[in-house]
């Protein structure tokens, strides 16, 4: 059964400063989503990585992703208060397939 | 509009009843879902659909039943609700065409009281 982790669940952080959101997942996999949540909204999505090495940029964030290692990174650069917000990473649970499961999130604040 | 659609925003209920959620999309999507979100729980999913007539269980399917009779509806029905259902309620889309994200419509939030 596919397990995917992202850790932290929380991070507050300082405007200005930069940090890392990690998602793992246990079984094997060539495609890895990223998506935002606003309080109250609905998922956006932020990035799709479609093979083993992947790097998607979209202005202070940037995601990679490792397969060998089931490893995804999403890295903030000097956040701002607008990238306050819950993201998400999701991967297919079985290659080939389109049922995805979904990490627990990670809340994001950005204090001024 | 184009894009995805549930109705309702909004519903509170009883143990016991009925609750149909719907989910209308207008891009032909051939793959539907639909997710729950619980704090401490991410989304799980309940069911998904790849095309009209053919659905498929997810992770919490257990109290739900799903039909897809049309392409662009996937409703999702609660036969007896259970408090255990108070959650919100997500449905996405995408079409074949795509790379595989979702496109998520704005949430239906389901209380049982």
């Amino acid at each position: 059964e596919l397990k995917v982790e992202q850790n932290p669940l929380f991070l507050s952080m300082q405007e200005g400063k930069n940090y890392t959101i990690y998602c793992n997942y246990s079984t094997t996999s060539d495609r890895l989503y990223w998506y935002r949540q606003d309080p109250g909204k609905s998922l956006e999505s932020l990035f799709v990585l479609l093979s083993n090495g992947a790097v998607k940029q979209e202005g202070r964030l940037m995601a990679s992703l490792d397969t060998k290692a089931r490893l995804s990174t999403l890295h903030i650069t000097a956040a701002v208060h607008d990238l306050s917000a819950t993201y998400f990473c999701a991967v297919p649970s079985t290659s080939g397939t389109y049922k995805y499961i979904f990490g627990t999130g990670t809340r994001l604040k950005v204090l001024a | 509009d184009a894009g995805i659609t549930q109705s309702p925003r909004y519903k509170i209920t009883e143990t016991g009843r009925q609750v149909t959620l719907m989910c209308h999309q207008t891009w032909s999507h051939s793959y539907m879902f639909w997710y729950r979100q619980d704090l401490g729980h991410g989304l799980r999913l309940i069911y998904y659909s790849a095309a009209a007539d053919i659905t498929d269980k997810g992770e919490v399917p257990d109290g739900y039943v799903v039909s897809r009779s049309k392409t662009e509806n996937f409703p999702l029905t609660l036969e007896s609700a259970t408090r255990s259902q108070t959650s919100v309620y997500f449905c996405a889309s995408f079409g074949l065409e795509n790379t595989g994200e979702l496109f998520f419509g704005e949430g239906s939030r389901l209380t049982v009281l």
